[in-house]
């Protein structure tokens, strides 16, 4: 089975702090993801990666970033934490297949509370 | 840019009752998966629809896919507590290989 372990499951931090949100897969996936997942709004993508320090914007990627410098990690930054990057973030990851889309995987999720 | 609506946002139901959460795109999808995530849980992938018109069944669980790759349904008959959860559609649009997801429905089932 795949896994996808984030670093935390609950996180406080405060407005203006650098926040590092991590993701490790062990299927070694060429795609990774980030979304926020608030209610009423579904799955927002962030950041995507589809190779080892590639990446491309997401619908929302304003005040984030991420870093893939290795296969199996995917790394998303909150430059300067603000109250409304408040959220649950989950991360992804998914094979590439011939044939287009594969199932996503997903972690368990870091509840990002800013305060 | 493209846009994947889904309906409705919750449903009660009691259970023994059938459910159906609706999937709309704006434009026309190269294929459509569907989501589970149980409360507290993360999405878990349920199947993957790629031809125009097709039907798959899962158990009690049926999916379509729309003649014209622009809309799907997820349809549970007779439904159970274990059902309890928010499902999710997901579409790639042709050209692209970004999947867009739906905003979810909620399953709440009443013992």
């Amino acid at each position: 089975d795949v896994k996808v372990t984030q670093s935390s499951r609950y996180l406080v931090k405060r407005t203006g702090e650098k926040v590092f949100l991590e993701c490790v897969q062990d299927m070694d996936h060429e795609n990774m993801f980030w979304y926020r997942q608030d209610p009423g709004l579904g799955l927002r993508l962030i950041y995507f990666s589809y190779d080892v320090k590639m990446k491309e914007k997401g619908d929302i990627p304003e005040g984030y970033s991420v870093s893939r410098e290795k296969k199996e990690r995917f790394s998303l930054i909150l430059e300067s934490a603000s109250t409304n990057q408040t959220s649950m973030y989950l991360c992804a990851s998914e094979v590439v297949a011939g044939g287009g889309a594969q199932p996503q995987h997903f972690g368990d999720g870091t509840r990002l509370s800013i305060l | 840019g493209q846009q994947v609506m889904q309906i409705p946002q919750y449903q009660h139901v009691q259970e023994g009752e059938d459910f159906t959460t609706y999937c709309n795109s704006s434009t026309t999808l190269s294929n459509i998966q569907w989501y589970k995530q149980r409360p507290g849980g993360h999405p878990v992938f349920l199947i993957q629809l790629v031809k125009s018109g097709e039907v798959k069944k899962q158990k009690r669980l049926t999916f379509q896919f729309g003649e014209a790759k622009k809309n799907s349904s997820l349809h549970i008959t007779a439904t159970q507590t274990t059902d309890v959860g928010t499902y999710f559609c997901a579409g790639q649009g042709g050209g692209g290989f970004k999947t867009i997801f739906g905003a979810g429905t909620r399953l709440f089932v009443k013992a």
